[in-house]
């Protein structure tokens, strides 16, 4: 079964400075992974996702992720963090390999931007 | 497109009654999701559908829950009897394939 660790389910960062939000995967094959956000009393919206090709991917509102075979890692970052960064952020994995289309989410991490 | 509509936004209702749950996926996506959102055991995938056939439904916390999907347009859980461990907000998500799922806004049940 496929499955997801965010490390940290709370995260503080000062206005500018870098963004780093864990995400660690578990798999026997190379997964399809993805980072959504959800700003409070809203749905999940997609931030950016890797399926095949460049391991580094770059998404929405300025954030990347790099996928890292070696370290089963997934982590996101932006270089600047700004106030509307506030939010929950949802890292997630799919076994496209098996056929399986669900989406397995981590726990979640609340990320505060103190100004 | 608008996206995919959920609704109710918000609905409350007494223990014991039955609740049902809509969603419009996004036109094209042969993929649908229905995910509960809890504080203490985050996001659950309930049941997934593919070209409207049920594929997964091993979410499904037990015979109260039941999902339908009619047709490619819209899909339906219902609740019934409903209890107060159901309150949660639930979701519906729509996926062309291997995109990754486009959410709705969400419903968010409470069963006093």
């Amino acid at each position: 079964a496929q499955s997801v660790t965010q490390l940290g389910s709370h995260v503080s960062v000062s206005e500018g400075a870098l963004v780093l939000l864990r995400c660690n995967y578990s798999s026997s094959v190379p997964p399809y992974l993805f980072w959504y956000v959800q700003y409070p009393n809203q749905g999940l919206q997609l931030l950016l996702k890797y399926t095949t090709g460049a391991t580094l991917v770059k998404g929405i509102n300025g954030f990347e992720a790099e996928f890292k075979k070696s370290e089963t890692s997934f982590h996101l970052t932006k270089p600047s963090a700004h106030m509307s960064d506030a939010a929950e952020y949802f890292c997630a994995v799919s076994d496209h390999n098996s056929g399986n289309e669900k989406l397995t989410f981590g726990t979640g991490t609340r990320l505060t931007i103190i100004p | 497109d608008a996206g995919v509509i959920q609704s109710p936004r918000h609905e409350v209702t007494e223990m014991g009654q039955e609740v049902t749950l809509r969603c419009k996926p996004i036109s094209g996506h042969d993929y649908l999701f229905w995910y509960r959102q809890t504080m203490m055991r985050g996001l659950e995938l309930l049941i997934y559908f593919n070209n409207n056939v049920p594929i997964d439904d091993s979410g499904m916390p037990e015979d109260r829950f039941s999902a339908k999907m009619p047709n490619a347009s819209f899909s339906t859980l219902k609740i019934q009897p409903s209890e107060p461990r159901d309150s949660a907000v639930y979701f519906c998500a729509s996926s062309p394939s291997t995109n990754g799922a486009f959410f709705g806004q969400g419903t968010r049940l409470t069963v006093v």
